[in-house]
């Protein structure tokens, strides 16, 4: 398997700019997540989704983000109009699901850089 | 609130030697804990994850222990080698639900030839 994809893996865009990340998480996982990781804030979960449901968005820090699930193997994480304080590397993760918990899988994560 | 600490913050050791990397978390009641690796500019790579029934789990030279009734975790790592150099996380899940990971900042460890 080739693991979790993310695309792009860096961006670069001004501040106001919609910015879209891509994910396709491996293929039979039922769990995929959105993670945010900074210097100041280490690495956050901002929502995670199970059988392409959203099950817990607690953590998308602002309107401006959101996330959609079309099908098992697609996830987009959007925002806009992005911010420089917005500027982070985002991982997208995926796990098998059921009554214990498995291993998450990383993907190599996209750096946004917003200008 | 719902915190996992790392200790210490950055390491660096002598190739060879065994060495041990720690975590405390704030609520005893986890479902589960896992360590990842991360290399510099890259994902995470999950390691060893440890169910709440369980005290350990191994792989190679990693070890990894759970102590839930105080807070703690433990990774070994025997016989350090220079590729061995990353930031180790360990990250657990509160009673928002067993995939809802809460990570420590890390530890940076360094083994030097």
């Amino acid at each position: 398997d080739a693991g979790v994809i993310q695309s792009p893996r860096h961006e670069v865009t001004e501040m106001g700019q919609e910015v879209t990340l891509r994910c396709k998480p491996i293929s039979g996982h039922d769990y995929l997540f959105w993670y945010r990781q900074t210097m100041m804030r280490g690495l956050e979960l901002l929502i995670y989704f199970n059988n392409n449901v959203p099950i817990d968005d607690s953590g998308m820090p602002e309107d401006r983000f959101s996330a959609k699930m079309p099908n098992a193997s697609f996830s987009t994480l959007k925002i806009q109009p992005s911010e420089p304080r917005d500027s982070a590397v985002y991982f997208c993760a995926s796990s098998l699901g059921g009554k214990m918990a498995y291993e998450q899988y990383f993907g190599p994560g996209t750096r946004l850089t917003v200008t | 609130k719902q915190e996992v600490t790392q200790i210490p913050a950055a390491l660096s050791v002598p190739e060879g030697e065994n060495l041990v990397l720690n975590c405390s978390f704030t609520d005893s009641a986890i479902y589960n804990l896992q360590w990842f690796r991360q290399d510099p500019g890259k994902g995470l790579t999950s390691l060893l994850l440890i169910q709440s029934s369980q005290r350990e789990q191994t792989s190679g030279r990693l070890n990894a222990s759970l102590d839930k009734s105080s807070g703690r975790s433990t990774l070994y790592i025997a016989a350090s080698q220079p590729g061995d150099s990353a930031t180790y996380l360990c990250a657990a899940p509160f009673s928002g639900g067993y995939n809802k990971l809460i990570f420590g900042a890390g530890t940076r460890l360094a083994v030097h030839p």
